[in-house]
């Protein structure tokens, strides 16, 4: 069974400039998380969707949104770049959207904003 | 908000055991994850509480207490493979949702030497 997949893997943007991150979840799980990972923060949230509509969102500016399709891909966006921005961005999936849901990360994707 | 700690950095010796501890404090609690992440890859998941008490997992081991908000990871005959970042998440309860989202740890740099 193939893992998460995430593409780009490696992405330089310049700051005011737009990204789409794009991520493919395991065949059969239903439920996307994205979480932004820097040296100084760690692991922050920042959506989780379930077919198709966000159930969760984190504490991260209008300036990063995300949506699911119906075969469960799912894309985040950023707009406006900012130095800060730069991160690995990494996708995770699971079966269900339940308390037990045990998340599979994908490699995620590197993002530098110059 | 949600405030997790956990230890920076700890060093062992191959064959040792190590325990990494974990400090919570959520406006709900809906479970508690660990996860290992090497260098320049994504987190796997390592294990999951959501009762009171010891779950064991071959080499691995994590303990929860819910009125202390305290969980520990405990890994024995430990071997220089083990050398990665811990990090210890808290699933909170989301008012009006089944789901709750998860919020991570610094993570906790391990270090084993031979």
């Amino acid at each position: 069974k193939a893992g998460v997949t995430q593409t780009p893997r490696y992405l330089i943007k310049t700051r005011g400039q737009q990204v789409t991150l794009s991520c493919s979840p395991i065949s059969g799980h239903r439920s996307v998380s994205w979480y932004q990972q820097t040296p100084g923060q760690g692991l922050q949230f920042l959506f989780e969707y379930f077919s198709e509509t966000q159930r969760n969102k984190g504490n991260f500016p209008g300036r990063f949104s995300g949506r699911q399709f119906s075969n469960s891909r799912s894309e985040m966006n950023v707009s406006t770049l900012e130095l800060g921005d730069s991160a690995l961005y990494l996708c995770a999936s699971s079966l269900a959207a339940g308390e037990y849901a045990e998340q599979f990360f994908g490699p995620g994707t590197r993002l530098t904003v110059l | 908000g949600q405030n997790i700690d956990q230890p920076t950095e700890m060093t062992a010796t191959e064959g040792a055991i190590v325990q990494i501890n974990c400090t919570y404090q959520t406006s709900g609690f809906n479970g508690l994850f660990w996860y290992q992440q090497h260098a320049g890859e994504a987190p796997t998941f390592l294990s999951y509480n959501v009762l009171d008490g010891l779950e064991e997992k071959g080499r691995f081991s994590s303990f929860l207490s819910r009125s202390k908000g305290y969980s520990y990871l405990l890994l024995k005959e430990l071997q220089m493979k083990d050398s990665a970042s811990y990090l210890c998440a808290v699933r909170d309860r989301d008012r009006g949702s089944t789901l709750g989202r998860l919020y991570f740890g610094r993570g906790t740099q391990l270090t084993v030497w031979p």
